[in-house]
């Protein structure tokens, strides 16, 4: 059966320093991979997607960044962290094909910015 | 472009209750449409989708029925428990599966 890692759990981090989450997944080869965000108080809103290594996209204009060095690892970055970047993060990952529409999510990262 | 809107919450029932939680939509065409639930401390985990309109996806207790002609997908229960306590999300996606999210409704359910 196909499982998703996503760590670290929760991080706390101060304004300036870099961020770096990664996500795994398992069982299955060539899966679309996708980072979202919940902000406290606010719904989930997707960041980044990916259907192949080392193809990204953006969906919202921000202070973070996504690579996707290897088929099933997706890296969520930032070169300086923002008190705004504060939330929970999400890695998700979809079949290829889904033809059953349907994404799966990690555990989430917790991450605050003080 | 493509929305969801669910009722705000909290939402706080007694154990043994009816639950309906309301979810409409905009979107062109057809798209997919979701309940993902997150219970405290976790990720976000499917409870039940629907894919063409009067499919009825159900799960747990939990049934959604895709009103095309209303575009709506409300979250129905017949009776809560207190394990139900959690945050729902209504959700919709179209083919290239990138999941639009409602802003949650969270739902205490207490003894």
């Amino acid at each position: 059966s196909q499982t998703i890692h996503q760590w670290p759990a929760t991080l706390v981090q101060p304004v300036g320093s870099p961020l770096s989450l990664e996500c795994t997944v398992e069982g299955t080869s060539n899966p679309n991979l996708y980072w979202y965000r919940q902000a406290a108080g606010r719904g989930l809103q997707l960041l980044f997607y990916s259907v192949g290594i080392g193809q990204i996209s953006s969906e919202v204009p921000q202070n973070l960044s996504a690579s996707r060095p290897q088929d099933r690892q997706f890296i969520l970055s930032s070169k300086k962290l923002l008190l705004s970047d504060s939330g929970f993060y999400l890695c998700a990952w979809s079949p290829r094909d889904n033809s059953g529409n349907t994404i799966y999510f990690g555990e989430g990262s917790w991450l605050t910015v003080v | 472009g493509d929305s969801v809107t669910q009722m705000e919450g909290p939402v706080t029932l007694s154990e043994e209750a009816f639950l309906t939680i309301n979810c409409t939509y905009t979107a062109t065409g057809y798209p997919s449409l979701f309940w993902y639930v997150q219970y405290p401390g976790e990720g976000l985990q499917l409870l039940l989708k629907a894919t063409k309109a009067d499919d009825k996806g159900s799960n747990k207790g939990f049934e959604a029925t895709y009103r095309k002609e209303t575009t709506s997908f409300h979250l129905e229960k017949g009776s809560v428990q207190v394990s139900d306590s959690a945050v729902y999300f209504c959700a919709l996606s179209h083919s290239f599966q990138k999941l639009v999210f409602g802003t949650g409704t969270r739902l205490l359910v207490s003894p």
